[in-house]
């Protein structure tokens, strides 16, 4: 089946810096990417959908200045933790349908921990 | 507000015996419906999904998943559970016309030796 990798898997920062973490679809094109956060022993919080070529749409309640996100090329999305906090720590996913199949065929990424110290 | 439903934050079985995982839904027009595991640290893998058509779903390892309109229910069942089924399973719908995924809370399921 489809794969969606993402890297880093783990990252630990310092407060005030910021964090890039990037989702490739890696053998399929993707125009859409999602982008969510777990906190631990919960449910997965949809952030922000990835559009090619265009901006993100963010879901209420999640900062867009705080979250960055850039969907560079039909394969890669990029999610920017800026000026992170120890509240930001999570397990980030990202997720992707295949492009000209049915958009509910998505394909998860393994997940990326922040931990921010 | 549509909504998919986890009832049980965790369900235990014994090696060998028949499993189920419960979720109800709220969701208006036709429902697509999915279940997904979760191993520790690890992304989410499909399991089945329910679109149209035959009420049961079969799908990965052994699972299968019952749509019922009338209980608006689709409880994720195997007849005999495996300890390496241990994991943390998600329901969840996509929204008509986004796409997107709403997930349930999750339910812990532990699979004793």
């Amino acid at each position: 089946g489809a794969v969606v990798s993402q890297h880093p898997s783990r990252v630990i920062c310092k407060s005030g810096t910021s964090v890039k973490i990037e989702c490739r679809s890696l053998d399929f094109q993707a125009t859409t990417m999602f982008w969510y956060r777990q906190f631990p022993k919960q449910s997965l919080m949809l952030m922000a959908t990835s559009n090619e070529g265009s901006k993100a749409t963010y879901e209420q309640g999640v900062e867009k200045d705080k979250f960055l996100i850039n969907h560079a090329s039909l394969t890669l999305s990029t999610l920017t933790v800026t000026s992170a906090h120890p509240e930001d720590s999570s397990f980030y996913i990202c997720s992707a349908p295949q492009r000209g199949a049915n958009t509910d065929t998505q394909y998860f990424g393994p997940g990326t921990r922040l931990t921010v110290l | 507000a549509q909504s998919v439903a986890q009832p049980e934050d965790q369900v235990k079985v014994a090696e060998g015996n028949p499993l189920t995982v419960k979720c109800t839904y709220s969701v208006s027009g036709n429902p697509y419906l999915f279940w997904y595991v979760q191993y520790p640290n690890r992304g989410l893998q499909f399991l089945l999904k329910y679109i149209t058509g035959d009420n049961l779903v079969k799908g990965s390892y052994g699972f299968e998943a019952e749509f019922n309109k009338s209980q608006t229910s689709f409880h994720l069942k195997k007849p005999s559970a495996l300890v390496s089924d241990s994991a943390l399973y998600f329901c969840a719908y996509i929204t008509s016309g986004t796409y997107k995924y709403i997930f349930g809370t999750g339910t812990r399921l532990k699979v004793l030796a």
